[in-house]
Formats: C-alpha cells, structure tokens, sequence
C-alpha cells in the first residue's frame, strides 16, 4: 500500500482565501484523523472520523475549519476564511481499528500570509 | 482533561549509549499508549503501541514500558546509532479515540 496520501504537500495563500486540505487514507482502515503541528502547541487532534461518520470535532478551533469524508477513501479539510495564525503543519492519518496503530501521512505545509 | 508530558525536552548523546525517554500523563484511564519518531519535516511513524493491559513491549533495540498507576511510560534505546536522531513523541490514547500528544523529545545522537 502507498501509505496515507495528502495533497499538496505545502500551500502558501492569502489572508481571507479558501483552503482545502485532501486526505486519502490507507485501504481497508476504519478510521481517519485529522491533526495540527504547530511550535506553539505541538500536535493537537483537530478531528477524527470513524467508518465515515465524524465523531469528535471538538478539536476544530472554529467555524472557519470545516472537514468532511464523503466516502472511505477520501477526506477534506477546509478553511474558509484563511488567517495567518492558521499556518502550521497538518497531518492526516488512518487506523485499522481502535486498537490498531495510526499511520500517519506527510502532512501539509500550510502558510497563510 | 489529560495532559501529556516528556522529560527531557532534548538530548544529546554519543553513538553508542543506551538511554531512556520518559513520557507522564495526567489521566490513568486510557486505551492504548504509543511512541512515534518523527523526522525534520516529515511525518510521523509509529514504534510502539502499549495495550492498557500490557506492561512493555519490545522491537529491536527498542523497548517501551507502561506503568498506568503512575501515568508514567519510558522508550528505552539500546545502542544508539546517529540514525536514531529524531524526536520522538509519546501519545495517549483515552477511551472514546481522544489522542492527546507529549511534546516531544529531541534527540541528538553524535558519531
């Protein structure tokens, strides 16, 4: 298997503009994770779905993020408006099941200017 | 709220030694406990994964324990290598999938 994929591996936009983040996650893996790496704070769960359904987002620190996962294969994360304090390193990853490990993906650069 | 720490926040060493990372966490209720290295600009992967019910687990010159009573997990490295520079993050897993992560812990190994 290829692994955890995301897309793109760095983005840089303006203040205000939309930011979608892609996540493909590992076949046969039930569930995915959405995380934030910042100096600051260090990684932090912002998400996780399990056989699609989100379960916890109490981690998304507004309304601006946004994140879905229309099939298996497949999740976004948005942020609409983008600021500047939004820059950080995000990471998407998969598990098999609870008592799995999480693999994780390369993660996306993301700066806001 | 759990709240995971590591002691020590970096370390230096020379190739060859053995040497211990620790990892204390707040919250003695939790599922699975794991260790992860990270490389500059890379991300995650995992090492070890510790069932709340298991008390250490091994792989190659690898080894982490688990005192849940405490709140307390160590990653023991033998004979490092400069290969093993990285840093390495433990990761608390509550009942209900809340991952909450440590800081995590420089390494240096010099040849």
């Amino acid at each position: 298997d290829a692994g955890v994929i995301q897309s793109p591996r760095h983005e840089v936009t303006e203040m205000g503009q939309e930011v979608t983040l892609r996540c493909k996650p590992i076949s046969g893996h039930n569930s995915l994770f959405w995380y934030r790496q910042t100096m600051m704070r260090g990684l932090e769960l912002l998400i996780y779905f399990n056989n699609n359904v989100p379960i916890d987002d109490s981690g998304m620190p507004e309304d601006r993020f946004s994140a879905k996962m229309p099939n298996a294969s497949f999740s976004t994360l948005k942020i609409q408006p983008s600021e500047p304090r939004d820059s950080a390193v995000y990471f998407c990853a998969s598990e098999r099941e609870v008592t799995d490990t999480q693999y994780f993906g390369p993660g996306t650069r993301l700066t806001v200017l | 709220k759990q709240e995971v720490t590591q002691i020590p926040a970096a370390l230096s060493v020379p190739e060859g030694e053995n040497l211990v990372l620790n990892c204390s966490f707040t919250d003695s209720a939790i599922y699975n406990l794991q260790w992860f290295r990270q490389d500059p600009g890379k991300g995650l992967t995992s090492l070890l994964l510790i069932q709340s019910s298991q008390r250490e687990q091994t792989s190659g010159r690898l080894n982490a324990s688990l005192d849940k009573s405490s709140g307390r997990s160590t990653l023991y490295i033998a004979a490092s290598q400069p290969g093993d520079s990285a840093t390495y993050l433990c990761a608390v897993n509550d009942y209900g999938q809340n991952f909450v992560f440590g800081p995590g812990t420089r390494l240096s190994v010099l040849p």
